[in-house]
């Protein structure tokens, strides 16, 4: 079983609706959480960076944790056909090095 | 956000020759950076991690004479790709972390290696 597990998609929906991307995560340890979105031919942009449970907004971008179940979301509000990217959440465990990251999912808004 | 710079963005070279990619903290300390590998439509490899004057930490199955690391300074690390083939053509993604930054990880725009 991989650490973060994050359906690939391809998951396509129309401008203006609302996207909900998730991952699910194995270790208790992971303290702080992270999304990042990858536009083709490019390197990972941070989006949301959250710590611990809770919710985090920024714009149309909503991140949020549930420790207690061991989910992770990421909601985009009415989406726009520029959000088409891959969406990777990514995970760490205080005082380590390395992110772990889900296998990304890949999202297309169409017009 | 902080900024990681990565040179070049794409490259072509002959196979049997050495290829660096550069990969620069703009503007914080980056006392760790992270190399990946990543194949078309898939998610991203890690290939080894690098402290600032440490030796790098290979992955498993990441040959390290191959894939030369070096992180002289806290703004400067390079990956060499050594005696490249065309099985080595993918896109090279570095990352960085700085005590600046707390757990946040910030990664360059990616570098396109073509051996041919």
């Amino acid at each position: 079983q991989k650490e973060v597990e994050q359906d690939p998609g391809p998951l396509s929906v129309p401008e203006g609706a609302i996207v909900s991307l998730n991952c699910t995560y194995s270790n208790s340890a992971f303290q702080y959480f992270m999304w990042y979105r990858q536009y083709s031919r490019k390197g990972p942009e941070l989006l949301m960076y959250t710590y611990s449970s809770g919710n985090k907004e920024d714009g149309r971008f909503t991140a949020q944790v549930d420790k207690s179940s061991k989910y992770i979301s990421l909601f985009i509000r009415d989406s726009q056909p520029s959000d088409s990217a891959t969406y990777l959440c990514a995970t760490l465990i205080q005082g380590a090095q390395k992110l772990v990251f889900g296998q990304g999912t890949r999202l297309t808004i169409n017009p | 956000g902080a900024v990681v710079s990565q040179h070049p963005s794409w490259v072509i070279c002959k196979s049997g020759t050495s290829v660096k990619i550069e990969c620069r903290s703009l503007d914080f300390q980056a006392t760790t950076m992270f190399w990946y590998r990543q194949f078309p439509k898939q998610s991203l490899m890690l290939m080894a991690t690098s402290n600032e004057g440490s030796k790098a930490t290979y992955e498993q199955g990441v040959e390290k004479d191959k894939f030369l690391i070096n992180h002289a300074s806290l703004t400067l690390s390079t990956l060499t790709v050594t005696s490249a083939h065309p099985e080595d053509s993918s896109f090279y993604i570095c990352s960085a972390r700085g005590p600046q930054l707390g757990s946040e990880a910030f990664f360059g725009q990616g570098t396109r290696l073509t051996v041919v």
